[in-house]
């Protein structure tokens, strides 16, 4: 059963960079079939998906979020990684990652989800 | 404000049905069957419980259903039970400047 699991710092500081990384387990990250995404939820609020990845480097970013956002892919650990770059408080939420399983509209349709992680930006 | 517009609040008794509306625009509901829908207890991570309108994934009981018609998609829980209690989102594929945009999500409280 392929399970996934975000890992990164709870807490970073304003105009800092926020990075995290998603391990993917039971299934490979290359596998032609899927887009690897993230997204986010402020606390008390919605969803917001950040950007979608393929296992050759493809991407496709959020345009509210592009100018600030960096999605890279390891496949050697299995791995899938975000850059969010001169964060605020806004930036503060749940940041969860997800396997994205229509690869002709990315983001579309996340099938497995990890458990998301809190990310607050605060000094 | 969310692209998609859904009620803030449903909700029903146990073993009755309740819709949740999902209404978009011609850019993305109305011209796409690319929309899906999440369930999301308290404290969980959301959970695809419908995709491309009206499939379910497996696993996901056949009392979720799913729909469109025209710039309005709906999600129909049928013989409703207490753990359907969540957060319900709605998301669509969209031909503007981003490829998919949520729903603000509907809270489902079962009474």
């Amino acid at each position: 059963q392929l399970q996934m699991q975000e890992s990164g710092p709870g807490l970073v500081k304003p105009s800092e960079t926020l990075s995290l990384t998603c391990t993917v387990s039971g299934g490979s990250i290359s596998s032609p079939s899927y887009y690897w995404g993230w997204i986010r939820q402020p606390p008390g609020r919605g969803l917001e998906w950040i950007g979608s990845i393929y296992y050759s480097g493809s991407t496709y970013y959020n345009p509210s979020l592009k100018s600030r956002v960096t999605i890279s892919v390891d496949t050697y650990r299995n791995q899938f990684s975000l850059k969010l770059a001169s964060v605020t408080a806004a930036d503060t939420a749940v940041y969860y990652c997800a396997r994205d399983e229509d690869i002709a509209a990315p983001g579309t349709a996340l099938d497995l989800w990890g458990r998301g992680t809190l990310v607050t930006v605060s000094s | 404000q969310s692209a998609l517009t859904q009620p803030p609040s449903v909700s029903g008794s146990p073993g009755q049905s309740v819709t949740i509306s999902c209404t978009g625009t011609s850019t993305d509901v109305g011209s796409y069957n690319r929309v899906s829908w999440y369930q999301q207890p308290p404290g969980t991570a959301p959970k695809l419980i419908i995709y491309d309108v009206g499939n379910r994934p497996s696993g996901v009981p056949d009392r979720f259903s799913g729909s469109k018609s025209a710039n309005t998609a709906s999600l129909t829980i049928s013989g409703l039970q207490a753990e359907d209690e969540a957060d319900y989102y709605c998301s669509s594929y969209t031909s503007t400047s981003t490829p998919v945009v949520f729903g603000g999500g509907t809270k489902l409280t079962v009474l």
